[in-house]
């Protein structure tokens, strides 16, 4: 069964740090990854979407990373802002399945 | 993308009483459809895989008789929270799948 953990779990930097987040899951045999945003009380925003046979996507200063055979994929930002707070979530999709979420990662960027 | 849209965007309701989100698939046709749960602070969690014109398949420790899903046809799904309590209140999203997964809004419940 399809696992996912995000790491951390929780993050504070000031304005203007690039930062790193961390996704890894425990079965390789992926269709695709997903990172989203989800700002409180509010819906899922999909930020990037890696296929599986790909090695990262870029989305302005959104960076994601999928290292399949290691199970990891990396979420990085750059130049954080104010306006990046928010839980971003890590989903794994594996193909006529749902998608497993991980729990996420609450960041808060300080002004 | 794809568009998926929920109604209604949230509900008050008093305890006992039944509670329908209706999930669309605006612009495609979904076979399949997903019915997720979050509580505040977590992640979400899957309730149900909904296919159309079949059963909808439950998740371990899902009440179907207390979460009915009905997937009509190939652009609507829809849960009704039936009998609802206080521990039903929580943020309900769909998703439709059109290869990939395309969410909804989702419906705030809060149960009084």
């Amino acid at each position: 069964k399809q696992e996912v953990t995000q790491i951390p779990a929780a993050l504070s930097v000031p304005e203007g740090e690039n930062l790193v987040l961390n996704c890894s899951f425990t079965d390789s045999a992926i269709y695709n990854l997903q990172w989203f945003r989800q700002d409180p009380g509010k819906g899922l925003t999909s930020l990037l979407l890696i296929q599986s046979s790909q090695r990262e996507q870029t989305s302005g200063r959104l960076n994601a990373s999928l290292d399949k055979s290691s199970g990891r994929s990396t979420l990085y930002i750059a130049a954080s802002q104010p306006g990046d707070s928010a839980t971003y979530l890590c989903a794994v999709d594996s193909g006529n399945t749902p998608l497993v979420f991980g729990k996420g990662t609450r960041l808060s960027v300080i002004a | 993308g794809a568009v998926v849209s929920q109604h209604p965007s949230w509900v008050i309701c008093k305890s006992g009483t039944s509670v329908k989100i209706e999930c669309r698939s605006l612009d495609f046709q979904a076979t399949t459809m997903f019915w997720y749960r979050q509580f505040p602070k977590q992640s979400l969690m899957l309730m149900a895989t909904s296919n159309e014109g079949s059963k909808a398949t439950y998740e371990q420790g899902v009440e179907k008789d207390k979460f009915l899903i009905n997937h009509a046809s190939l652009t609507l799904s829809t849960l009704t929270v039936t009998s609802a309590h206080p521990e039903d209140s929580s943020f309900y999203i769909c998703s439709a799948r059109r290869v990939e997964q395309f969410f909804g809004p989702g419906t705030r419940l809060t149960v009084l």
